[in-house]
């Protein structure tokens, strides 16, 4: 069965400054999606970003980008300039299989502060 | 357009009782999904319907279950309540085709069982 582990269960920032944040999987799939998911104070899941696996580039959305290692099964969040809207909860989330029917996978989280 | 919809937002129940919790998608998705996030557990997948029917389901008992309507509309319902049914549930949306089609959520459903 597939897991997702974030290690990290909290992680603090100096605004401006830039946080990684770790993710790592357990699958036999070769082909599957990867997502961030932010989930603030309102507890409203928010979308980060998403990588295909059979991507090799890593994906990028303005601040936030991955380093997907996908040998190592390892899907970190990179947040550069950190900002005070930043602070939530982050979630790393596997979707088995690519198409049709699906899952998602969540990880524990990682709560991250921003500080001013 | 508008997002996920679900309501009531916050709801309190009486153990043994049962409670019916609704999700409208966004416009034009045909997928519905639940999921039950709790401190100890996190989130965890309850089920996930298309075109009025169940595709797929996590691990929960009978007592969790769900519809959806012709319309993209879902309703999931838990019968006799326990404590430990406290939870924010949460419902998201997607088109359902296609790969890697993205799920989005809406703002959920507090339960709380006393």
């Amino acid at each position: 069965a597939q897991t997702v582990t974030q290690s990290q269960p909290e992680m603090s920032v100096q605004e401006a400054e830039t946080v990684t944040l770790s993710c790592t999987y357990d699958t036999s799939e070769s082909d599957y999606y990867l997502f961030w998911y932010k989930q603030p104070p309102s507890r409203q899941m928010i979308l980060v970003i998403r990588q295909e696996a059979y991507k090799q580039q890593n994906a990028t959305e303005n601040r936030f980008s991955v380093n997907f290692q996908k040998a190592a099964k390892s899907f970190s969040l990179k947040i550069s300039d950190s900002q005070l809207g930043d602070a939530a909860m982050y979630f790393c989330a596997y979707r088995t299989p690519t198409s049709g029917t699906y899952k998602y996978i969540f990880g524990t989280g990682t709560r991250l502060k921003v500080l001013a | 357009k508008a997002g996920v919809t679900q309501t009531p937002r916050y709801l309190i129940k009486t153990r043994g009782q049962q409670v019916t919790l609704s999700c409208s998608p966004i416009s034009g998705h045909r997928s519905v999904s639940w999921y039950q996030q709790t401190p100890g557990q996190g989130l965890q997948f309850l089920f996930e319907y298309f075109s009025e029917t169940q595709r797929n389901k996590g691990n929960f008992p009978g007592r969790f279950s769900g519809r959806q309507f012709s319309n993209s509309r879902s309703e999931m319902n838990v019968s006799t309540l326990e404590l430990g049914d406290s939870a924010l549930y949460l419902c998201a949306s997607s088109s359902g085709t296609g790969n890697g089609n993205t799920i989005y959520f809406g703002e959920g459903s507090w339960l709380t069982v006393v």
